[in-house]
């Protein structure tokens, strides 16, 4: 399958700064999502990022705290706004190649806001 | 509901152990299926997908009933090496993963 290059792997922020973090694959993909880890806890999908358009964002995501980019079909970024401790998390992008296959994920971001 | 349920365990389990992991889902709509594994400070991986006939990878058994909306892993002769968390995911309408809590396993010498 294909790879994804997630940077930056880790981070410390200070509260009310942002961090974009840039997720790109090696080869196109049909689709890309952001996901969110936090501490303990499984996965939590935060947006599909779309290729030209608008992200579709989940329940309790919202465009001006998580604005998501995806400018090609290898490449998209999400950005943390105005960041809080409550902020402090994983996060991951995926990819998926064609409707038919599994997902696969960058190595993920590791943010610490202080 | 959450769309996607496990057991969350613990699992500790000595070496050479058979275990079993169960999963429900909620959208009966689904069409995909999959295991993943997550290691520590790791992200997700591909364990294997999940197919209606069931399907077996060496020591893993994955298996679906589609009527009960139920998902279930099977490790026989566990190693050391599996101490993981394993992900049950199921296949969003949109195409995104839905995941479940996950399972932690710790296999024990």
């Amino acid at each position: 399958s294909a790879v994804i290059s997630q940077k930056p792997s880790r981070d410390i922020c200070q509260r009310g700064t942002s961090l974009t973090i840039q997720c790109q694959v090696d080869s196109q993909v049909t689709m890309m999502f952001w996901y969110r880890q936090q501490p303990g806890q499984s996965l939590t999908l935060i947006a599909t990022a779309n290729q030209g358009s608008e992200a579709t964002y989940e329940s309790g995501f919202v465009i001006d705290k998580f604005p998501i980019s995806r400018p090609n079909l290898t490449f998209s970024t999400l950005t943390v706004s105005n960041m809080s401790p409550e902020d402090s998390s994983i996060y991951l992008c995926s990819g998926l190649q064609d409707l038919n296959t599994e997902a696969f994920f960058g190595q993920g971001t590791r943010l610490t806001v202080v | 509901r959450k769309e996607v349920e496990q057991d969350p365990g613990p699992f500790n389990v000595p070496e050479g152990a058979t275990v079993a992991f169960n999963c429900t889902y909620s959208n009966s709509a689904s069409q995909s299926f999959f295991w993943y594994r997550q290691d520590c400070r790791k992200e997700p991986k591909l364990l294997m997908s999940v197919y209606s006939s069931g399907n077996e990878d060496g020591r893993f058994t994955a298996q679906l009933n589609r009527a009960s909306q139920y998902i279930s892993l099977l490790i026989r002769d566990s190693k050391l090496s599996d101490s993981a968390t394993y992900l049950c995911v199921v296949r969003g309408n949109n195409n995104d993963m839905r995941f479940g809590a996950g399972t932690r396993l710790t296999v024990k010498p």
